[in-house]
């Protein structure tokens, strides 16, 4: 059974268009994350939502919007793609807010061309 | 500003001890995770600090020293299957925002 699951895992799109990645875990946890991992492996905190109310929102851009319809599935969606969205997008899951130990899934790369 | 640093890159030899080092200047700090990340794959937790001291894991253990704002990986009989990146990480940085170092990739030869 996969604790947290991402689609897809792979994604090539052209500049402009908008895209989804969707995330599902099943381990009961309250909290649920979006990270954003660039070419230098750097992993940033996007968004976090604790039981489908969004708790973190960090600088990005509007473009972004996650979405989290109940506290099992967030949901990421980016208008508008560029270049420099270009990334490995994870999502992970903690039992509750400020868990230490978090839950990713396999991620998402994305290229925007 | 809130940061984490480690070292870019360490290279060790099979069956060796390697320790990956992490300072952090953060607010409101409760404690130290390590993740690990292989090539392609998704970030797994490993351990946390939250006491000053040394935890024990298998081969791997963690260490943290408030006093000096320090912290530190120690990894034991290395194996090629260790080579991968490692983060540390403030689960509890100011307003609930989880920051990760900048990942040390360890390298091992045979």
């Amino acid at each position: 059974d996969t604790a947290v699951s991402q689609t897809p895992k792979y994604l090539v799109t052209q500049m402009g268009n908008d895209k989804s990645i969707k995330c599902e875990q099943n381990l009961g946890h309250d909290t649920m994350y979006w990270y954003k991992q660039d070419s230098k492996k750097f992993l940033k905190i996007m968004f976090s939502y604790n039981n489908k109310e969004l708790i973190i929102n960090e600088t990005v851009p509007n473009r972004f919007s996650p979405k989290s319809p109940d506290k099992a599935h967030l949901n990421l969606h980016i208008n508008s793609l560029e270049l420099g969205d270009s990334a490995v997008y994870f999502c992970a899951s903690s039992l509750a807010r400020g868990s230490y130990e978090q839950y990713f899934g396999p991620g998402t790369r994305l290229t925007v061309t | 500003g809130q940061s984490l640093e480690q070292p870019s890159e360490v290279t060790a030899v099979e069956g060796a001890i390697v320790q990956i080092n992490c300072t952090y200047q953060t607010s409101g700090f409760y404690g130290l995770s390590w993740y690990q990340q292989h090539d392609g794959g998704a970030p797994t937790f490993l351990s946390y600090n939250a006491l000053d001291g040394l935890e024990e894991t298998g081969r791997f253990s963690s260490f943290l020293s408030r006093s000096d704002s320090y912290g530190y990986l120690l990894l034991q009989e290395l194996q090629m299957k260790d080579s991968a990146s490692y983060f540390c990480a403030d689960p509890y940085s100011s307003a609930s925002k989880i920051i990760f170092g900048s990942g040390t990739r360890l390298s091992i030869r045979p």
